[in-house]
């Protein structure tokens, strides 16, 4: 089983829809949760972090489940620029190592 | 701020060359950290460091060599390239393991 596991998509959605993605973590004593963005063929770029209390950041609404060892990534009114690949990312241990990147799911807004 | 630099951008190499990624980064961050990506397996650890003089193994080390001898600077190594180590690879820093990684645009690596 893959420590962090996402729905790979595509996801394809129109513009002004809303569209959730989940992904589901391995390790119950993971620490941190943090949604990066990569566009085609560039870098990943943090996104947000997930707080326990669940945040949002203007359309983008990230929550977390420790007892189901899920998160969660909801975007409102989807634009084309939200078009990209997602991935969900945790850090599972308080060591000298770094984050455990999900394979991404692909989100596709179409006009 | 230049933040993550890595050169070069493109390479290809045959079987058994060997070759270094350049990765520098100027925000004076600790902790750096090497990655691959393939299709469907999302970004692998490879090496990293969380300060200068100071590296350990990630996820998948083998055929890949580091240093850190400088902050700024964190060189990947392929010792003898094989056809597997084809991949994109990621070079990023943050302040510590836990925090933001500021990622490079990345190397496109082919070996034939």
């Amino acid at each position: 089983r893959k420590e962090v596991e996402q729905d790979p998509g595509p996801f394809n959605v129109p513009e002004g829809a809303t569209v959730a993605f989940n992904c589901t973590y391995s390790n119950s004593a993971s620490q941190s949760f943090f949604w990066y963005r990569q566009d085609c063929r560039k870098e990943p770029k943090l996104l947000m972090s997930v707080y326990s209390s669940g945040n949002e950041d203007g359309r983008f609404t990230a929550q977390l489940n420790r007892a189901s060892q899920y998160i969660s990534l909801l975007i409102r009114d989807s634009k084309l620029s939200d078009s990209a690949t997602y991935l969900c990312v945790v850090r599972m241990d308080t060591g000298r190592r770094a984050l455990t990147f999900g394979s991404g799911t692909r989100l596709q807004v179409q006009p | 701020n230049a933040g993550v630099t890595q050169t070069p951008k493109f390479q290809v190499l045959k079987t058994g060359q060997s070759m270094t990624l350049q990765c520098a980064q100027d925000m004076n961050h600790e902790y750096m950290s090497w990655y691959r990506q393939d299709p469907g397996m999302g970004l692998r650890l490879i090496h990293y460091s969380v300060g200068a003089g100071i590296t350990d193994q990630g996820e998948v080390p083998n055929g890949y060599n580091v240093s850190r001898s400088t902050t700024e600077d964190f060189p990947l190594r392929l010792l003898s390239a094989a056809p597997s180590q084809t991949s994109v690879y990621f070079c990023a820093s943050s302040y510590g393991p836990g925090d933001e990684q500021f990622f490079g645009p990345g190397t496109r690596l082919t070996v034939l």
